[in-house]
């Protein structure tokens, strides 16, 4: 079946700090890849998508490439801030339906 | 717009009985999917719907749970002798169409359900 896996966590950077949150999958055929995110007190958020391989999704300063070779889309910023300060989630769709597979989520604190 | 809502936002009861909790979806948007999220845990799939026909209930963990959405539009989500394993943040999320993978989900704030 198919599976997302993230990283462990949780992640504490300084301000300004690169950003990277690793993020694997399984999966039959080509499935979209999301980051999703959840700020404190909020509902999960799209972040960012990409469809097909060797598509980068951006928002926000933030990115990821979907990597069909090493069945990867790692999140990825340049310059954190405090407002970042959130949990970040991977996840997947197959081709054949819409139900999100979710990775367990890693919390990320930035501080000043 | 109003987003996905969902109500109660806490619901606590006891062992044995039965909840039931309901989610308003973005007007418009045919699809609609419940999930569970335990704690520390992502998101699993409970059901999916489109329009008022329940396309995928693989995600529901026993004859327990139980889905509708007679108009196609609001949704309820029914459990049937409580467990405390059951104790999670129950989230709703709706989208325009469901097709293939590409159609973006918005999620409603959740329902966090405790039995005790």
């Amino acid at each position: 079946g198919n599976s997302v896996t993230q990283m462990e966590g949780p992640v504490t950077l300084s301000e300004e700090a690169f950003l990277t949150i690793n993020c694997t999958y399984t999966a039959t055929g080509y499935p979209s890849l999301f980051w999703y995110v959840q700020y404190p007190g909020e509902g999960l958020q799209l972040l960012l998508k990409a469809t097909k391989a060797d598509d980068k999704g951006s928002n926000k300063g933030f990115e990821a490439t979907y990597r069909k070779e090493t069945t990867s889309f790692h999140l990825e910023k340049g310059s954190v801030q405090v407002s970042d300060s959130a949990v970040y989630f991977c996840a997947l769709t197959p081709r054949a339906n819409s139900k999100l597979t979710f990775g367990k989520g890693i919390t990320l604190s930035v501080r000043p | 717009g109003a987003g996905v809502s969902q109500t109660p936002s806490n619901k606590v009861t006891e062992k044995g009985k039965y909840v039931e909790l309901r989610c308003d979806p973005i007007s418009g948007h045919t699809a609609l999917y419940w999930y569970r999220q335990s704690l520390g845990q992502g998101p699993e799939f409970l059901i999916y719907f489109q329009g008022t026909g329940a396309a995928d209930d693989s995600g529901l963990p026993n004859d327990r749970f139980f889905a509708v959405r007679p108009e196609g539009s609001v949704s309820t989500l029914k459990i049937q002798r409580t467990e405390r394993g059951d104790s999670a943040v129950y989230l709703c999320a709706s989208s325009l169409s469901g097709g293939g993978g590409t159609d973006t989900q918005y999620f409603g704030p959740g329902t966090r359900l405790t039995v005790l």
